[in-house]
């Protein structure tokens, strides 16, 4: 069965550090990846999606950027974080063909302080 | 563009009684609809989903939906709603864009059911 991981599951990080959040996908391969930002534990919004390695689209312009380096690895990362980047950071994945649901991590709570 | 639009932030019943969280969608073709629910502080969960055929889905957890194209709905029901049921449902709708497949989400219910 398929399984995803999401690391770290909580992060404190101040003002202007770096950030790097990973997820992995198990069991599947040339799955979709997705990294949603849900703020205030309410709506979704779609950061980054990815149909294969090093293929990124953006959604929108923000100083996040997200890597696929591995089929089935997706990084979110950023070189400098602001107040607004906190928020809980899910990452998913979707079978490639066909009309197919989305799959979610356990997801990231990061607070940048 | 697609959208959803989830009219109630919060809906209260009582354990035992029926339940329905509201949803309608606005696409340009036909709707992929999708139902997820969220426990607090954790992913979503897939609950359900319409493609095409039968305008009722059911899926395992005793929830079902009803799509409704000529109201553009596709509200989520249980018969029987149980104090566990309580979480954050999220609807969403399928991006008409082949090439991302990506969901476009309502902004949530939160169901609270009362023992």
């Amino acid at each position: 069965s398929q399984t995803i991981h999401q690391w770290p599951a909580t992060l404190v990080q101040p003002v202007g550090s770096p950030l790097s959040l990973e997820c992995t996908v198990e069991g599947t391969s040339n799955p979709n990846l997705y990294w949603y930002r849900q703020a205030a534990g309410r709506g979704l919004q779609l950061l980054f999606y990815s149909v294969g390695i090093g293929q990124i689209s953006s959604e929108v312009p923000q100083n996040l950027s997200a890597s696929r380096p591995q089929d089935r690895q997706f990084i979110l990362s950023s070189k400098k974080l602001l107040l607004s980047d906190s928020g809980f950071y899910l990452c998913a994945w979707s079978v490639r063909a066909g009309v197919n649901e989305q799959y979610f991590g356990p997801g990231t709570r990061l607070t940048v302080t | 563009a697609q959208s959803v639009a989830q009219p109630e932030d919060q809906v209260n019943v009582a354990e035992g009684n029926p339940l329905t969280v509201k949803c309608t969608y606005s696409v340009s073709g036909n709707p992929y609809l999708f139902w997820y629910v969220q426990y607090p502080n954790r992913g979503l969960q897939f609950l359900l989903k319409y493609i095409s055929g039968d305008n009722l889905v059911k899926c395992s957890y005793g929830f079902e939906a009803e799509f409704n194209k000529s109201q553009t709905s596709f509200h989520l029901k249980n018969p029987s709603a149980l104090v566990s049921d309580s979480a954050l449902y999220f609807c969403a709708v399928r991006d008409m864009d082949m090439g991302r497949r990506a969901l476009t989400f309502g902004s949530g219910t939160r169901l609270q059911v009362q023992p």
